[in-house]
């Protein structure tokens, strides 16, 4: 189970954490994504990251923006919003992919299994 | 960054109909593609990853198929629970994309 918390009314320019905790599995053990839905709108990936390797992608639009990243003792899953925007505005979604690796191959295919609940984020003045 | 086009943006079908929605990516993905679906005010809800494998718990009435460019999501047997929004991500390269949705009312 995830679930996000720290959604707020924030100002453009402002900045806030959202926060994801995981029950009944390890998040070190998995890619973990963050995903938004701005409202009336499609889904849209936003970041990943994982823990193992440290390694972490971003949306275009968010990149030196945001910061996603985890607590291990904590089991949870942050993303650290600067600068926010109006476009920001959106439910953001936590998510765990489960990863599927064939045997006997190099490939990897994203299986996002586990959603949070979601967590509204306003960017507005 | 990877285009995925989803058509039709959305359908009305009936309770028993055979249901096809594609999506195309604007280059060869392999078969790096899932699909999800999602209820008003729900999460998504994963159906189909590596183009054709059924997540487990998902009914057999769902079938993914596509390799390259071209993908379709089959439902064989429209049923009342399945009136939702369907979305396709390709995870062949970076940003993840996802198609536009497809709304299938009745």
């Amino acid at each position: 189970q995830l679930v996000e918390s720290g959604g707020a009314l924030v100002h453009p320019g402002e900045s806030l954490r959202l926060s994801c905790i995981a029950s009944g599995f390890n998040l070190q053990d998995h890619w973990m994504t963050w995903v938004r839905q701005a409202p009336g709108k499609g889904l849209e990936w936003v970041a990943n990251f994982h823990y193992g390797s440290g390694k972490r992608f971003y949306l275009d639009s968010v990149e030196g923006r945001f910061t996603i990243s985890g607590d291990n003792a904590k089991n949870s899953l942050f993303l650290q919003m600067n600068n926010l925007r109006a476009e920001d505005t959106a439910v953001y979604y936590c998510v765990r992919d489960r990863e599927y690796h064939p045997r006997s191959t190099e490939l990897w295919f994203d299986v996002f299994d586990v959603w949070g609940q979601g967590t509204q984020v306003t960017v507005s003045s | 960054a990877i285009q995925m086009t989803q058509s039709p943006s959305s359908l009305s079908a009936s309770v028993g109909d055979r249901v096809t929605i594609t999506c195309r990516a604007s280059q060869g993905i392999r078969n790096d593609l899932g699909w999800y679906q999602q209820k008003p005010g729900k999460a998504p809800k994963l159906l189909v990853y590596a183009a054709s494998i059924l997540e487990r718990g998902v009914s057999s009435r769902f079938s993914g198929d596509g390799y390259g460019t071209d993908f379709t999501l089959t439902i064989s047997s429209l049923q009342s629970e399945d009136f939702a929004t369907y979305y396709c991500l390709q995870d062949y390269g970076y940003p993840r994309t996802f198609g536009q949705g497809t709304k299938v009312e009745v």
